[in-house]
């Protein structure tokens, strides 16, 4: 069964302090992974894609990496800031085409809290 | 500018009464779909469209029906909600074709509709 985890659950770090979120996939056969940011309140916004040839690509403050071979996804976010209080959501694409075009599987999400 | 707008965004109903989220985009997009979140849970899809006059049934689709006459358009119905319905729903939209020759399957999100059924 294909499964995408995410960790922590949620995060609480200081303004202008850097943190790590962590993305474990079990799709299989890989096609891409993204990384969304939602907002309280707001619909999910791209960040960031990671196709299987990519192990690291920045957007801004904004990093994420990818090993393939492991399977996991991290998204570095470097000198936090108060508007990157947000829910972080981890979804992976499958090779597999369904009726529906290839199939997603999205995570819980990581609720992060940037505080003064 | 590109969106995908809801509404209502938020609505308080009950039990059996039935009701419709309007969704719509306006970027010529070809495939379109209905989630909800649930706390713990994350986006589940409820039902999709790949193009005009073709929906299909996603992860959690009791309940709920859909339908696909206009490209932009694309309504979510609950005939006769429940409480079990009480969610935030999100529809989005995607291109079926890539930028550049590329496919990057990069969903669009609407702002969401937070229904209560009581």
């Amino acid at each position: 069964k294909n499964q995408v985890e995410q960790s922590p659950q949620s995060l609480i770090i200081l303004e202008g302090k850097n943190c790590t979120l962590q993305c474990n996939y079990t799709v299989s056969p890989f096609s891409n992974l993204r990384w969304y940011k939602q907002d309280t309140g707001r619909g999910p916004v791209s960040l960031t894609i990671m196709t299987f040839s990519e192990n690291t690509k920045s957007n801004g403050r904004y990093t994420a990496t990818l090993d393939a071979d492991t399977k996991q996804s991290s998204l570095h976010i470097t000198a936090s800031q108060l508007s990157d209080s947000a829910s972080y959501i981890c979804v992976v694409r499958s090779l597999i085409l369904t009726g529906g075009g290839n199939k997603l599987t999205f995570g819980t999400g990581t609720q992060l809290k940037v505080e003064l | 500018e590109a969106q995908v707008t809801q509404n209502p965004r938020y609505l308080i109903t009950v039990t059996g009464k039935k009701l419709t989220v309007t969704c719509s985009q306006n970027m010529n997009h070809e495939y379109m779909s209905w989630y909800r979140q649930d706390p713990g849970l994350g986006l589940r899809q409820i039902y999709y469209s790949m193009n005009v006059e073709a929906t299909d049934k996603g992860d959690v689709p009791e309940g709920y029906k859909v339908s696909r006459k206009e490209k932009r358009n694309f309504p979510l119905i609950l005939e006769s909600p429940s409480p079990n319905q009480t969610s935030l729903y999100f529809c989005a939209s995607s291109s079926s074709r890539g930028q550049g020759g590329r496919y990057t399957g990069e969903l669009f999100f609407g702002e969401g509709s937070r229904l209560t059924v009581l």
